[in-house]
């Protein structure tokens, strides 16, 4: 099936520092991704949506500065948070979209990154 | 809010005993899935209904959907400890970018 590895699984950053979580779909090749945050017992907020080759979309109050999300090919999507701050502290996640059939399609997620801003 | 509702918010019951959980949302849908999340894990995909459908069941798990009421219910028969995770329904709407929108989601936890 459809796999998507996500690296790191946790990252700890001082506060002011970029940290780059990967997005990798290892057996397929993904034109769109989509960037989730989570907070702890909260749902899954869609952050943007990655597309190959083109700039991402992001959700309504999401600094696009902040984030930074580079798709440039078809296997691998990149977000970067950018002078992280502890309030940056959370659950990120990653998911791709899979053809799963003539009139629909499937969505495959990551493992996720635990990113903790000191 | 891009997201729906779901209720319960949190569950707690006995093993053996039958879990339902509701979801509600507000756009037209093209088709909703149900995911599930062990703690601090991805999220696994557990079944889809399109929206041209009013019931659907996979093994333990029985899906409805009521497009009238923009509303869909998941229930878990004869559960099991193993079942304790967060659930949530997610949305594919029918116009705009196929982007997956996701429930507030129910925490169950199972009793043994």
């Amino acid at each position: 099936g459809a796999v998507v590895s996500q690296h790191p699984s946790r990252v700890i950053c001082k506060s002011g520092t970029s940290v780059k979580i990967e997005c990798r779909s290892l057996d397929f090749q993904a034109t769109t991704m989509f960037w989730y945050r989570q907070f702890p017992k909260k749902s899954l907020m869609l952050m943007a949506t990655s597309n190959e080759g083109s700039k991402a979309t992001y959700e309504q109050g999401v600094e696009k500065d902040k984030f930074l999300i580079n798709h440039a090919s078809l296997t691998l999507s990149t977000l970067t948070v950018t002078s992280a701050h502890p309030e940056d502290s959370s659950f990120y996640i990653c998911s791709a979209r899979v053809q799963g059939g003539p009139d629909f399609y499937g969505y495959t997620f990551g493992s996720g990154t635990r990113l903790t801003v000191v | 809010s891009q997201q729906g509702e779901e209720d319960p918010q949190a569950l707690s019951i006995q093993e053996g005993e039958n879990a339902t959980m509701n979801c509600s949302y507000k756009t037209s849908i093209n088709n909703l899935q149900w995911y599930r999340q062990n703690s601090g894990r991805g999220l696994v995909h557990l079944i889809l209904i399109r929206s041209n459908e009013r019931e659907k069941h996979s093994g333990r798990l029985r899906v409805t959907l009521d497009t009238s009421k923009k509303s869909s219910s998941l229930l878990i028969t004869a559960s099991r400890a193993a079942d304790t995770a967060s659930y949530f329904c997610a949305t594919v709407r029918i116009q705009g970018a196929q982007k997956l929108v996701f429930g507030q989601g129910t925490r169950l936890t199972i009793n043994p």
